[in-house]
């Protein structure tokens, strides 16, 4: 069964600190992996999309990483600010059809004055 | 500002009752997406639009229809809500497979 697994559940940072947020996945066969970002109350907006091929890419403060041989990604904030503060989740699509998004549960992420 | 616009924001119904979410886009895209987020859960995939005029079940279909009326607009029904339905809904829609999501606002549904 396709899985997506985040950790940790949450997390509470100081302002200006850096963490990372981690995924594992065991979906297969594998298209992309994406992260996004939910604030409370609304829906999620993309932050990163990577293919089999992409080691890492950054969307500003933001960089993922993907071992797509290990099946694990990364999301690594840098420098928090306090708008960071939401639910990042981690949605992995295999690639036969239009319904093979595997969404994890999302790392809540607290970022404190 | 362009992406998809979901309405109800928010809703209670009473056990039995029926309702439409109404989800519209204006990105052009041809795929559209209605799913649920529980606590605990991640979101799940209730039903999605490949294409204007083609409509399919996800994960989780059971109690739920869906109209693809244009390539526009795609809305969910409930015919006889449940409690188990009470839920936070989000429609969404990419330009087709591996293509970014741009999700709504989402609706937030209480069935008492």
């Amino acid at each position: 069964k396709n899985q997506v697994e985040q950790s940790p559940q949450s997390l509470i940072i100081l302002e200006g600190k850096n963490c990372t947020l981690q995924c594992n996945y065991t979906v297969s066969p594998f298209s992309n992996l994406r992260w996004y970002k939910q604030d409370t109350g609304r829906g999620p907006v993309s932050l990163t999309i990577m293919t089999f091929s992409e080691n890492t890419k950054s969307n500003g403060r933001y960089t993922a990483t993907l071992d797509a041989d290990t099946k694990q990604s990364s999301l690594h904030i840098t420098a928090s600010q306090l708008s960071d503060s939401a639910s990042y989740i981690c949605v992995v699509s295999g690639n036969s059809g239009y319904s093979t998004l595997t969404f994890g549960k999302g790392t809540m992420l607290l970022v404190s004055p | 500002n362009a992406g998809v616009t979901q309405t109800p924001k928010f809703q209670v119904l009473k056990t039995g009752q029926s309702m439409t979410l109404q989800c519209a886009q204006d990105m052009n895209h041809n795929s559209m997406y209605w799913y649920r987020q529980d606590p605990g859960m991640g979101l799940r995939l209730i039903y999605y639009s490949a294409s204007e005029g083609t409509t399919d079940k996800g994960e989780v279909p059971n109690g739920y229809n869906v109209s693809r009326l244009n390539k526009r607009e795609f809305s969910l029904r409930l015919e006889s809500a449940a409690p188990s339905q009470t839920s936070v809904y989000f429609c969404a829609s990419s330009g087709g497979q591996g293509y970014g999501y741009t999700f709504g606002s989402g609706t937030r549904l209480t069935v008492v």
